[in-house]
């Protein structure tokens, strides 16, 4: 089993639209949890840090469970402009390693 | 303020043959990332940098790879000799100290392997 696992998609959404899409992992130690987003053939870019109590960045919602053992991203009213891949960042209990999922593709289209 | 550097951008070498990888983080980040990113693929961590020390290097195919970070500030990733299945894209990204979460990536170097 994957350290994190995400559905690769691809998520088709109108405009306009919402969408949310789940990330596990399997490491219960796990410590912290952020969500990255990567343009095609673009770096990584930091889009939000998970906290336990969940946060709100605009549009875009994020939140920890737990006890199931997964994170989620909600993004609200889509823009053409959130066309992209989503990937799942979750640290290890011990020092500071990221592990990648390998990413949830996301086309919003008019 | 300056991002991260890489240098190629792009790189085509036959199988066996070796390729280098450079890679400046920004100014005063203290930990160094690299990592390889084969396509439909989340970034795999090969080596850490914390400074100049190696923090994790237990996915880097040590026989095949290395990276060094002299000084404490820029840094180099060698593949030699490449096989066909280290064809990716080669990331390096750098935090501050205690922002392990907040890396800044770099373009990144796109190796085709032939």
């Amino acid at each position: 089993r994957k350290e994190v696992e995400q559905d690769p998609g691809p998520f088709n959404v109108p405009e306009g639209a919402t969408v949310a899409f789940n990330c596990t992992y399997s490491n219960s130690a796990s410590q912290s949890f952020f969500w990255y987003r990567q343009d095609c053939r673009k770096e990584p870019k930091l889009l939000m840090s998970v906290y336990s109590s969940g946060n709100e960045d605009g549009r875009f919602t994020a939140q920890l469970n737990r006890a199931s053992q997964y994170i989620s991203l909600l993004i609200r009213d889509s823009k053409l402009s959130d066309s992209a891949t989503y990937l799942c960042v979750v640290t290890k209990a011990a020092g500071n390693k990221l592990t990648f999922g390998g990413g949830t593709r996301v086309l919003v289209k008019p | 303020e300056a991002g991260v550097a890489q240098s190629p951008r792009y790189k085509i070498i036959e199988k066996r043959q070796s390729v280098a990888f450079w890679c400046n983080p920004i100014s005063g980040h203290a930990t160094l990332y690299w990592y390889q990113q084969i396509l439909g693929q989340g970034p795999k961590l090969l080596i850490q940098f914390q400074n100049n020390g190696v923090v994790d290097d237990s996915q880097l195919p040590k026989d095949r790879f290395s990276a060094e970070r002299l000084k404490g500030v820029d840094s180099t990733l060698k593949i030699q000799p490449a096989k066909l299945e280290d064809s990716a894209v080669y990331l390096c990204a750098s935090s501050p100290v205690g922002g392990a979460g907040t890396q800044y990536f770099g373009p990144g170097t796109r190796l085709t392997v032939l």
